[in-house]
């Protein structure tokens, strides 16, 4: 089965770019999404389609994908980005949503 | 705007079966999206159980799929599952969505012990 594969945590200081990463076999070759999680809260899509952002997502959410790593950039990070964010694929192959172990993001 | 909100039992037995249902406003379960069930065990990550479209077809996680039924109630605009035969392992918070690639509405999730 496919594995998408994120670092456990990444810590940024405010107003500084973020970035996160999602590994795959071929990953350039999937739709990757991303879901941010705030601690007790229901995950919400940021990006989808690899860089599409959903209505009443800021500008400074973006997302790009390549060879075997997807990225969500966040850039100007502030202290409520603090999150843990998800990327997701179909894999057709089985088929099976996948998804990421999940990056936790703090903000210094 | 699309709401989603799970119901169900909060403490099930081993070896019993866990059923839970989510209300749907805003949209109806056969407008063209897939609906689903994820689950989240405390302090860990996602897991997809399975998703629905229009009421038929049935896309379930390989791990779970002997143990799970999900099913639409088109009238009323719910979302049900139930997973047989559960054990500790399936503690999590449970969650309503929309949507597979991507999942674009998630519920509030409700929180699902399994103990005797």
């Amino acid at each position: 089965s496919y594995v998408l594969t994120q670092p456990p945590s990444v810590s940024v200081a405010p107003g500084q770019t973020a970035r996160l990463t999602c590994e795959g076999d071929t990953i350039e070759r999937k739709s990757v999404h991303w879901c941010q999680q705030k601690p007790g809260q229901a995950p919400i899509l940021v990006v989808y389609d690899d860089s599409g952002r959903p209505s009443g997502i800021p500008e400074r959410f973006s997302g790009s994908n390549s060879g075997n790593t997807a990225t969500l950039t966040i850039s100007r990070v502030e202290a409520g980005d603090e999150a843990d964010y998800y990327c997701q694929i179909w894999d057709n192959s089985v088929p099976s949503v996948v998804f990421g172990g999940g990056t936790k993001l703090t903000v210094l | 705007q699309v709401q989603l909100q799970e119901s169900g039992p909060r403490l099930v037995k081993p070896s019993e079966t866990l059923s839970l249902t989510c209300a749907v406003s805003g949209d109806s379960i056969d407008n063209g999206y897939y609906w689903g069930w994820i689950r989240q065990p405390p302090g860990k990550g996602l897991e997809w159980i399975g998703s629905l479209y229009h009421s038929r077809t049935t896309h379930s996680n390989p791990s779970l799929a002997s143990r799970v039924t999900i099913s639409a109630d088109r009238s009323n605009r719910q979302l049900s599952l139930r997973l047989t035969s559960v054990t500790a392992a399936d503690t999590a918070v449970y969650y309503c969505a929309r949507g597979l690639t991507p999942i674009d509405y998630w519920g509030q999730g409700t929180l699902v012990t399994v103990s005797s």
